[in-house]
C-alpha cells in the first residue's frame, strides 16, 4: 500500500530564502507525482507534474525533483514571497490507478 | 488548465439531510473524481465518476452514502446522504484528461466547504 509522507508539517521562512519541501512515498511504482499548493479554505492548485521517466520539472521559481530508488520529490522553490505562504501538497499516482494518494502537507508561511 | 465550478461553494446542513453538490467543466474532459478533506487532514478519493455507468467506489465510501452521476463530459453530482456531523469536511472534484486527451495532470475545482449540525 502506497504512503506518502511530508516533512515538516510546518516551515517558517524570512522573504527572499530559498527552501525546499520533502515528499517521501513508500512504493516506487509511481506512475506520475505531482505538486499541489492550497489556500486557506480554497481547492488546490496544480504547480508541477512529473511524470515517473523524469528526474525534474521546472515553473519559473519552483523546481520539482524526483527520485524513485530512493522514494522522494522535492519542491524547490527559489526567493521565497509573502505570497508563497500556502499549504504545499504532494501527491503519488500508481501505474495501475487514477488515484492519487495525497501526502498530509506542508503549511510554508513566508515573513515579510 | 480548465475552468472548474462547483456549487454550492459553502452549505450548512441538518443532520439526516442530503445535499448535491455539482461540478461544472468548461472542456471536456476523460475522468472526473470526487475527493474529501475532512478537518485538518489530506484529501481522500472517494469515487471516480464514470459517465453514463455507476461510479467506482474506494474502500471504505459506498454509492448509498455518496451517490455519483455523471451525465456528459463536463458535468458530475456528489451527493452526501443522511448527513451527520462526521461529514463536515471539503469536497472537492478533480478533472484529468483536457479536451479528451489524457496526460495525467489532475485539476481541482474550488471545492464545497460542508458544515453539518
Amino acid at each position: 500500500k502506497q504512503e506518502v509522507t511530508q516533512i515538516p508539517a510546518a516551515l517558517s521562512v524570512p522573504e527572499g530564502e530559498n527552501l525546499v519541501l520533502n515528499c517521501s512515498f513508500t512504493d516506487s511504482a509511481i506512475y506520475n507525482l505531482q505538486w499541489f499548493r492550497q489556500d486557506p479554505g480554497k481547492g488546490l492548485t496544480s504547480l508541477l507534474l512529473i511524470q515517473s521517466s523524469q528526474r525534474e520539472q521546472t515553473s519559473g521559481r519552483l523546481n520539482a525533483s524526483l527520485d524513485k530508488s530512493s522514494g522522494r520529490s522535492t519542491l524547490y522553490i527559489a526567493a521565497s514571497q509573502p505570497g508563497d505562504s500556502a499549504t504545499y501538497l504532494c501527491a503519488a499516482r500508481m501505474d495501475s490507478s487514477y488515484k492519487l494518494i495525497f501526502g498530509s502537507g506542508t503549511r510554508l508561511l513566508v515573513r515579510p | 488548465s480548465a475552468v472548474i465550478s462547483q456549487k454550492p461553494s459553502r452549505d450548512i446542513c441538518q443532520r439526516g439531510t442530503s445535499l448535491t453538490i455539482q461540478c461544472q467543466v468548461d472542456s471536456q474532459v476523460t475522468m472526473m473524481f470526487w475527493y474529501r478533506q475532512q478537518p485538518g487532514q489530506s484529501l481522500t478519493l472517494i469515487a471516480t465518476a464514470n459517465q453514463g455507468s455507476e461510479a467506482t467506489y474506494e474502500s471504505g465510501f459506498v454509492i448509498d452514502k455518496f451517490p455519483i452521476s455523471r451525465p456528459n463530459l463536463t458535468f458530475s453530482t456528489l451527493t452526501v446522504s443522511n448527513m451527520s456531523p462526521e461529514d463536515s469536511s471539503i469536497y472537492l472534484c478533480s478533472v484529468e484528461g483536457l479536451g479528451g486527451v489524457p496526460r495525467g495532470e489532475q485539476y481541482f475545482g474550488p471545492g464545497t466547504r460542508l458544515t453539518v449540525t
